[in-house]
């Protein structure tokens, strides 16, 4: 079975720059999340989806950062413009329903210079 | 505020021995914990959940332990296995947001032959 996929794997940019991660939940799967991992604050939720509805972004940091939905195949994580804080491993995850076990893809790795 | 503490950051123990990995809360209102294990360069995997009505779960060789009173989940992993080398993270969230999980710094554990 094919598990959430995430693209790219890594990216590197330049500061200033547009940054577009892209996210595939498992099929079926009604509830998308975006984490991001640092050293300092550890693995934090951004923002998560139910049906392609954004319920809950209080985790997102700045107005920098946006994230849709647009179908139950597809969300993406936009960072406008980047910043060299904003480098990190960021994770999407999926689950089938409330209270149901998240299932991770395996992470964008994004450098800012 | 971390809100959910995994105070040991290492762990090392003889492959055929017990693990015990510990995890403590301080928001009385987390009903429903996660564990999850994480290998270098790929998401976190899910490994066993529970509820707050019981105070046990057992999957396998791996067993959480609750105690609602001390605010405190342990995961026992018996017997430890080299492929067990990872990151573990313990997990939690509440009641209506369950979505928002809250997640601790982790704990590496090294089984040695």
């Amino acid at each position: 079975d094919a598990g959430v996929i995430q693209s790219p794997r890594h990216e590197v940019t330049e500061m200033g720059q547009e940054v577009t991660l892209r996210c595939k939940p498992i099929s079926g799967h009604d509830y998308l999340f975006w984490y991001r991992q640092t050293m300092m604050r550890g693995l934090e939720l951004l923002i998560y989806f139910n049906n392609n509805v954004p319920i809950d972004d209080s985790g997102m940091p700045e107005d920098r950062f946006s994230a849709k939905m647009p179908n139950a195949s597809f969300s993406t994580l936009k960072i406008q413009p980047s910043e060299p804080r904003d480098s990190a491993v960021y994770f999407c995850a999926s689950s089938w329903a409330g209270g149901e076990p998240q299932h991770f893809g395996d992470g964008t790795r994004l450098s800012i210079l | 505020d971390q809100q959910v503490k995994q105070n040991s950051p290492s762990l090392s123990v003889q492959e055929g021995r017990i693990s015990i990995l510990n995890c403590d809360y301080t928001n009385s209102m987390f009903d429903y914990f996660l564990w999850y294990k994480k290998y270098p360069a790929e998401g976190p995997t899910f490994l066993i959940s529970i509820s707050s009505i019981k105070d046990k779960n057992e999957d396998g060789r791996f067993t959480v332990f609750l105690n609602k009173s001390a605010k405190h989940l342990s995961l026992h992993i018996v017997p430890s296995q080299p492929g067990d080398s990872a990151v573990y993270f313990c997990a939690a969230s509440a009641t209506g947001s369950w979505g928002k999980l809250q997640f601790g710094a982790g704990t590496q554990v090294v089984v040695t032959p």
